[in-house]
């Protein structure tokens, strides 16, 4: 089955720069790659996502570049702002009949805007 | 994006009894449900997918029986704790996929409530 692997765990960054997070996923059929933000004691927040047929997507500050050769996918968040701070999550899974596929996640990043 | 709502956010039940959660999905139909169990500064570890109409299938080491499950609508799932131990105390989660209305989003988009915060005592 699908493993998705996700670095760094933690990640402290100063207010306005940028920040990185990668994963990597090891089944060759994923073809949809969402990124999640989740606030302490609340549920993930969709806020980007790739399909396999795209290498690069961006949304303001928020960009997700994909390397289906490499197997491994980045979400890149420029000017960032204390509100930022946040777990990170990445998710792949397939395509499949009425959306059934499940996601498999990454282990998640605390990122930290530091003032 | 979709709104998909939780209830309740926090419940605080005794040992032995039984707590039902439920996930609505407010302006699209969820074909497809899911429930995730999260450990605090730990990922999501899905528990069960159900799609309406259907039986819940579990994932590998979930107790079906303990951990009941039911989308008998296409905006309606819950998921229902028996005998609820200590041990069952976490953090759970619905998200749904499915169409909208208006066909806004793809049915590969996975949109999550709010989290239940479930203490046993």
């Amino acid at each position: 089955g699908e493993n998705v692997e996700q670095h760094p765990s933690t990640l402290s960054v100063q207010e306005g720069d940028s920040a990185v997070i990668k994963c990597t996923y090891s089944d060759s059929a994923s073809n949809y790659f969402p990124w999640y933000k989740q606030e302490l004691g609340k549920g993930p927040q969709l806020i980007i996502d790739i399909r396999s047929n795209v290498g690069e997507k961006k949304d303001q500050r928020i960009a997700v570049t994909l390397n289906k050769t490499a197997k491994h996918f980045s979400l890149h968040i420029t000017e960032t702002q204390p509100e930022d701070s946040a777990v990170y999550f990445c998710a792949a899974s397939r395509g499949g009949v009425q959306g059934a596929q499940k996601l498999v996640f990454g282990q998640g990043t605390r990122l930290t805007i530091n003032p | 994006g979709a709104v998909v709502s939780q209830h309740p956010s926090r419940v605080i039940c005794k040992s032995g009894t039984s707590v039902k959660i439920e996930c609505r999905s407010l302006d699209f139909q969820a074909t497809t449900m899911f429930w995730y169990r999260q450990f605090p500064k730990q990922s999501l570890m899905l528990m069960a997918t159900s799609n309406e109409g259907s039986k819940a299938t579990y994932e590998q080491g979930v107790e079906k029986d303990k951990f009941l499950i039911n989308h008998a609508s296409l905006t309606l799932s819950t998921l229902t704790v028996t005998s609820a131990h200590p041990e069952d105390s976490s953090f759970y989660i619905c998200s749904a996929r499915g169409f909208s209305y208006g066909g806004n989003f793809m049915n590969t988009e996975a949109f999550f409530g709010q989290g239940t915060r479930l203490t046993v005592v």
